[in-house]
């Protein structure tokens, strides 16, 4: 069983939809990931939360949002997607600091139509 | 910014047998991991292993960071080892959770 849950499983949506991914870990890391996977492809880094706070945003599109509430949960809200967003999200938690692996959830399978 | 080319891109494999996959990266790192993405999407981290060797069972990994490389060994291959292999690296000086993926090895093993 993953230590890093995400919801929905799968999500479809439509380009005028507001959605929200959901991201929760109980391991006592603070720092929190969301990558983007298409397919056949690595996953791309959006967005990463040390302490609660926005510390890397890779130059991601505004209708991605994210959101920190506190230092287990991350949300991705979602708003005018395109079908060219269609992708395998992924969250991600780890310590912050040196020594910290990357503990993946299992992801939430986005089509956008 | 840094790139992570890996090989071989591909590697079809008889179960029992041993590979090597490699990972280049193009700058200094101070953190690089590996991850086995499974058929059904789930992310695995494999080895935390900036620099020098570790073991877990049948796989070990060598990180020769001088040299800009890392291998991953995979000893007496199982079907469920199936997957894609990613390395991932974060740059030296910049911040150490700026993971980047490398382009991935996709292993078949066959019963």
């Amino acid at each position: 069983d993953t230590e890093v849950t995400q919801t929905p499983k799968h999500l479809v949506m439509g380009m005028t939809n507001k959605k929200s991914l959901k991201c929760e870990q109980h391991m006592g890391h603070r720092a929190m990931y969301w990558y983007k996977q298409k397919a056949k492809k690595p996953p791309e880094l959006m967005f990463v939360y040390s302490y609660e706070k926005l510390s890397i945003n890779e130059s991601v599109p505004s209708r991605f949002s994210p959101e920190c509430p506190n230092s287990s949960l991350l949300n991705l809200h979602l708003h005018a997607l395109q079908p060219e967003d269609s992708a395998l999200y992924l969250c991600a938690s780890s310590q912050q600091g040196r020594v910290s692996p990357l503990h993946f959830g299992n992801g939430t399978r986005l089509t956008v139509t | 910014g840094i790139q992570v080319e890996q090989s071989p891109p591909d590697l079809i494999l008889q179960e029992g047998a041993n590979s090597t996959l490699r990972c280049n990266f193009s700058d200094s790192v101070n953190n690089l991991q590996w991850f086995h993405q499974n058929p059904w999407g789930q992310l695995i981290n494999l080895f935390y292993i900036p620099s020098g060797t570790k073991q877990n069972g049948r796989l070990s990994a060598t990180t020769v960071a001088t040299e800009r490389y890392s291998l991953l060994y995979i000893s007496s291959s199982q079907t469920t080892d199936s997957g894609v292999y990613f390395c991932a690296v974060a740059n030296y000086g910049g911040a150490t959770n700026k993971l980047i993926f490398g382009t991935g090895t996709l292993l078949a093993v066959q019963p």
